[in-house]
């Protein structure tokens, strides 16, 4: 079946202009999580959607990040007057549920270069 | 609060060596543990995982051990392949309803024929 698509699968903007990037989870999975990957880094997490309740996103790094998720479906994650710094791979990942049963399953990423 | 810390790459090594990644944890209360695994151009997939001390993960020919006496869950193959190039994350998951898993930083991996 379907997997978790993202979109775009890179996106390359100018600092300061804003970008949209675009999570479908799999069909019937309530959990949705973003992910950033740096550089060098780890996976850092950003914000997390479970079914209606409101959303944890304490993970977000700076008010110039947002993301909505509607119809308990589709996700955006907007990044507002984008700097360098936010150059990195964007990950989307959906669940079933969350703990340990609910194996998160992930997109491929938006690559996003801010020149 | 929970940080993973895993060894750091680049490992190369040629087909059919034994692998060995490093992985250890520091967590509050029992932590859930996981390997995920990102082939080139791909998201990254569940690789295995160990829900408490002693638990062996497995899959793929891939074993890890939770060992809650040194905080590790190292990553072990007797004999890997040239498709098990990859980067290799190690993650927990700790608390009771909790759904943010912590990630180490990733280690690459790549078999050489």
């Amino acid at each position: 079946g379907a997997g978790v698509s993202q979109s775009p699968s890179n996106k390359v903007t100018e600092k300061g202009k804003d970008v949209e990037l675009r999570c479908d989870p799999i069909s019937g999975h309530t959990a949705l999580y973003w992910y950033r990957q740096s550089l060098g880094q780890g996976l850092e997490f950003l914000i997390y959607f479970q079914g209606n309740s409101a959303p944890d996103k304490s993970g977000l790094p700076s008010d110039r990040f947002s993301a909505e998720r509607t119809g308990g479906s589709v996700s955006t994650l907007t990044i507002q007057r984008t700097q360098q710094e936010d150059s990195a791979v964007y990950l989307c990942a959906s669940s079933l549920g969350t703990g340990n049963n609910s194996p998160l399953h992930f997109g491929n990423g938006t690559r996003l270069t801010v020149t | 609060g929970n940080s993973v810390t895993q060894m750091e790459g680049p490992v190369t090594l040629s087909e059919e060596a034994f692998l060995t990644i490093n992985c250890t944890y520091t967590a509050t209360g029992y932590p859930s543990l996981f390997w995920y695994v990102q082939y080139p151009g791909e998201g990254l997939q569940l690789l295995l995982k160990a829900t408490k001390a002693d638990d062996k993960g497995s899959n793929k020919g891939f074993e890890a051990t939770y060992r809650k006496e040194t905080t590790s869950f190292h990553l072990e193959k007797g004999s890997v392949q040239v498709s098990d190039s990859a980067v290799y994350f190690c993650a927990l998951i700790s608390g009771a309803g909790s759904y943010q898993l912590t990630f180490g930083k990733g280690t690459k991996l790549s078999v050489i024929p």
